[in-house]
């Protein structure tokens, strides 16, 4: 069995400050962790994956992400968010034969 | 070109009628799946198709009904309609079923009323 637990509902930051998402995920595999992001209204956008490659992946839109085997984390960054970044976050684990499962979400928020 | 294009996008209906979503992908992906999305923004996966088989049947209630006519769609019916089926319905593809990252649909919002 396997789980991801996003551990912040929302995140507020101010514009050009840096951005932390954080995931914890457990899996009994070699997990592949993936970072999506939903616009209001929008559907979901592959931000940055990480399948056993380099532990730090760099993504989209300046985001990276960094695998932490021994802290089971795989927390989403940016060193200075942008307005456009607000949008909801979902951190995903997959096992080897594609089951994917989904965190509850965080919900950026960016203040002027 | 939308990659995976949902239809429609809204829908407003009835409690117990039946209605039906459709997908298309256009990426030669094997893989196809439906995920509903409630209104705390949980995501949890209905079905996934590979190559027109069907792969994963979560616990889903059998009024929810998929359909493969080929690799490139993925419809969905959903018989006699009640208000917990209100959500975000979301498509997706893959390039099979070990993929390494979804392309989502932008959804379609039912509403059930």
């Amino acid at each position: 069995a396997q789980s991801v637990t996003q551990l912040d509902s929302h995140v507020s930051v101010s514009e050009g400050t840096p951005v932390l998402l954080r995931c914890n995920y457990s899996s009994s595999y070699s997990p592949s962790l993936f970072w999506y992001v939903q616009h209001p209204n929008k559907g979901l956008q592959l931000l940055l994956k990480y399948t056993s490659a380099a532990t730090l992946v760099k993504g989209i839109n300046g985001f990276e992400a960094e695998f932490k085997k021994s802290e089971t984390s795989f927390h989403l960054t940016k060193p200075s968010a942008h307005m456009s970044d607000a949008a909801e976050y979902f951190c995903v684990v997959s096992d080897p034969i594609g089951d994917m499962r989904f965190g509850a979400g965080t919900r950026l928020t960016v203040k002027p | 070109d939308t990659a995976v294009s949902q239809t429609p996008k809204y829908l407003v209906t009835q409690m117990g009628n039946d209605k039906s979503i459709k997908c298309e992908q256009n990426l030669g992906h094997d893989t196809m799946y439906w995920y509903k999305q409630d209104s705390k923004k949980f995501l949890k996966i209905m079905f996934s198709y590979n190559n027109k088989e069907l792969i994963i049947n979560e616990t889903v209630p059998n009024r929810f009904s998929p359909k493969s006519p080929d690799k490139a769609h993925l419809n969905l019916h959903i018989n006699s309609l009640e208000l917990g089926d209100s959500a975000v319905y979301f498509c997706a593809s893959s390039h099979n079923r070990y993929h390494y990252g979804y392309t989502f649909g932008s959804g379609t919002r039912l509403t059930v009323v």
